[in-house]
């Protein structure tokens, strides 16, 4: 059982498009984590949300953590190629915040 | 500039020949792990350590072994690899409750 579900696994845009991808768990996270893996390198992070309710822009990126803390969102405005990759969202669970528990990732192919 | 580093990026391998992977890194952090990525797995945590001479189990630590002689160094190590260790391995470093930095990767090969 995966306890971190991303949705949807691949998405295929044209460059402009917006897009919404979707970290959902039934299990309660004190913090939530998004990285970009682009093909032969490792995750980079590209934020973290703390607060139930919380949104954070970075740039064309709005990323919303669920009021309840079991889930969160990522938005892509305006997608270009160089967003282009897989994200990742990780969990640190309450009570245990050394182990973060990963998400199978949403594969993002953006075509000019 | 601060990094992760694994060697080699790339290892094709029979069964049963030990392997070592390398993993350095340069920021002086205390906590660091190994991950393996599996295309329908995900990223799944192999081995970590919380400082040095501190190492413990991760998810899939079946098959590994790891040592933290010193800060900068976590080698991962596989006495007698088989092929369902034919995977995608990540480095990974942090201060306590901060950003973990990953590796570029090694992709192992076990033929």
């Amino acid at each position: 059982t995966q306890l971190l579900e991303q949705s949807p696994q691949f998405l295929s845009i044209q460059e402009g498009e917006n897009l919404t991808v979707y970290c959902n768990s039934s299990s309660v996270f004190s913090s939530l984590q998004w990285y970009r893996q682009e093909p032969g390198e490792g995750p980079v992070l590209l934020v973290t949300v703390v607060t139930g309710g919380e949104v954070k822009k970075l740039k064309r990126l709005t990323f919303q953590f669920g009021d309840a803390r079991k889930d969160s969102s990522l938005h892509i405005t305006a997608a270009q190629p160089g967003d282009t990759g897989l994200y990742l969202c990780a969990g640190a669970r309450a009570g245990n915040n050394r182990k973060l528990i990963w998400g199978l990732g949403t594969s993002l192919a953006v075509n000019p | 500039e601060a990094q992760v580093t694994q060697n080699p990026r790339y290892l094709i391998t029979v069964t049963g020949k030990k392997l070592t992977v390398t993993c350095s890194q340069n920021m002086n952090h205390e906590y660091m792990s190994w991950y393996r990525q599996d295309p329908g797995l995900g990223l799944r945590q192999i081995y970590y350590s919380m400082n040095v001479e501190v190492t413990d189990k991760g998810d899939v630590p079946e098959g590994y072994k790891v040592s933290r002689k010193e800060k900068r160094n976590f080698p991962l190590i596989l006495e007698s690899p088989s092929p369902n260790q034919t995977s995608l391995y990540f480095c990974a470093s942090r201060v306590p409750m901060g950003t973990l930095h990953f590796g570029n990767g090694t992709r192992l090969t076990v033929t």
